[in-house]
């Protein structure tokens, strides 16, 4: 079974800031997809950015950017110039190819300080 | 394109009544899977259909349970109500297609077990 970590409950930082939101998984599988999903008070999960296994190149949405280490299973988000529709729970989440559970972890809650 | 739509956005159940939840995915989508989203137990995965059969199942008991329909929209029911059962229901679409895999959630359904 798959399981994915974060270690930061809550962050806060600056507007215009740059923040890096933490994760790390386990998996056994050679094939797989990460994903960071957005949660705003809305309610509704919006995909932020997506990574899949097999390439090496980590992925880039405006500024929005991951740092992929497939051999530490850790997959951190970059956020650069932080605006304050950012504010978000966030979720890392974990899904094998050609399935389509995805396995989330617990997320971060970011704060945006105007 | 029409998002994903949950239906309703918010339910109050008395424990031991049973309830269904619907949700319509995006055009063209065969994939429809549910989530439950709980403070304690985060998001976890209930079941998941493509044209109409079951592919997945979380670790949930057998109160939970869902359908497909041949154009694609998905029911999910719970019987017997606890109070544990209070959460938010996320439905997420996908067209399973492999490497271009990705969800789309709707907005939930919250449940509320009185």
């Amino acid at each position: 079974a798959q399981t994915v970590t974060q270690s930061q409950p809550e962050m806060s930082v600056q507007e215009a800031e740059t923040v890096t939101l933490s994760c790390t998984y386990d998996t056994s599988e050679n094939n797989y997809y990460l994903f960071w999903y957005k949660q705003p008070p809305s309610r509704q999960m919006i995909l932020v950015i997506r990574q899949e296994a097999y390439k090496q190149q980590n992925a880039t949405e405006n500024r929005f950017s991951v740092n992929f280490q497939k051999a530490a299973k850790s997959f951190s988000l970059k956020i650069s110039d932080s605006q304050l529709g950012d504010t978000a729970m966030y979720f890392c989440a974990f899904l094998n190819f050609g399935n389509e559970k995805l396995t989330f972890g617990t997320g971060t809650r970011l704060t945006i300080i105007p | 394109k029409a998002g994903v739509t949950q239906t309703p956005r918010y339910l109050i159940k008395t424990r031991g009544q049973q309830v269904t939840l619907s949700c319509s995915p995006i055009s063209g989508h065969r994939s429809v899977s549910w989530y439950q989203q709980t403070p304690g137990q985060g998001l976890q995965f209930l079941f998941e259909y493509f044209s109409e059969t079951q592919r997945n199942k979380g670790n949930f008991p057998g109160r939970f349970s869902g359908r497909q329909f041949s154009n694609s929209r998905s029911e999910m029911n719970v019987s017997t109500l606890e109070l544990g059962d209070s959460a938010l229901y996320l439905c997420a679409s996908s067209t399973r297609s492999g490497t271009n895999t990705e969800a789309f959630f709707g907005q939930g359904t919250r449940l509320t077990v009185v």
